[in-house]
């Protein structure tokens, strides 16, 4: 299994309130992700990194920003979490583009917002 | 973006061949098309992934049609761990940087 860890697994927290949330590597691979999955929706990509201090945003970004200081550290920030931010969010890693590589997830972070 | 469609849900009996479709007819000349699953409680897996040819590896088999606008995932000898969601998935590519759009999947359960 690839070495990706996500933290906290769990997170119960208050609306207004801000979460990081963490995902860990220990692959070097160049590209991270964070998605969130929701009934309904499958995996929706919330914001990319493709490189240290290099993001992007994915589909569904408004109220999360992500910071990317050293290549196995990735973070998602709710700035003020609100209770449609609840939700599971995994992050992934690639090393190469997406069309010639392997996406590897992580176990995924349950976060509910009071 | 090119968008892929499968059905909801299937069906299939223990030890045998499954076979789960996806249509893309608007994928274009370079997408590749990749195929995920996400056993309960976990983070999706990769299964396959492929441009023009079918492809075969220790998990599935990727058939690709000739017109590219549709594939089919090939389980040859089904198992209860097979049981999962499985995402079909073009990649798309934007300003030189290539994204994975998941639909809902197809959710495979398997008969004992």
């Amino acid at each position: 299994d690839a070495g990706i860890t996500q933290s906290p697994r769990h997170k119960v927290t208050e609306t207004g309130t801000p979460v990081t949330l963490r995902c860990h590597q220990t692959e070097n691979h160049r590209y991270m992700y964070w998605y969130r999955q929701d009934p309904g929706h499958g995996l929706r990509l919330i914001h990319y990194s493709y490189g240290v201090k290099d993001t992007d945003k994915g589909e569904v970004s408004d109220g999360y920003s992500v910071s990317r200081s050293k290549t196995e550290d990735f973070l998602l920030t709710l700035e003020s979490a609100t209770s449609s931010q609840t939700s599971v969010y995994f992050c992934a890693i690639s090393d190469l583009a997406i069309s010639t590589d392997t996406q590897y997830f992580g176990p995924g972070t349950r976060l509910t917002v009071l | 973006d090119a968008k892929t469609t499968q059905p909801n849900s299937m069906e299939s009996n223990e030890e045998e061949p499954v076979h789960l479709p996806c249509n893309h007819s608007t994928i274009s000349g370079t997408d590749y098309i990749h195929w995920y699953r996400q056993l309960p409680s976990q983070g999706p897996e990769y299964v396959i992934h492929g441009l023009t040819s079918n492809v075969n590896n220790r998990m599935a088999s990727l058939a690709i049609a000739e017109d590219r606008k549709s594939s089919t995932l090939i389980l040859h000898r089904a198992t209860l761990r097979d049981a999962a969601v499985y995402y079909c998935i073009l990649s798309d590519q934007q300003f030189g940087n290539e994204k994975l759009t998941f639909g809902t999947g197809t959710r495979l359960t398997i008969i004992p």
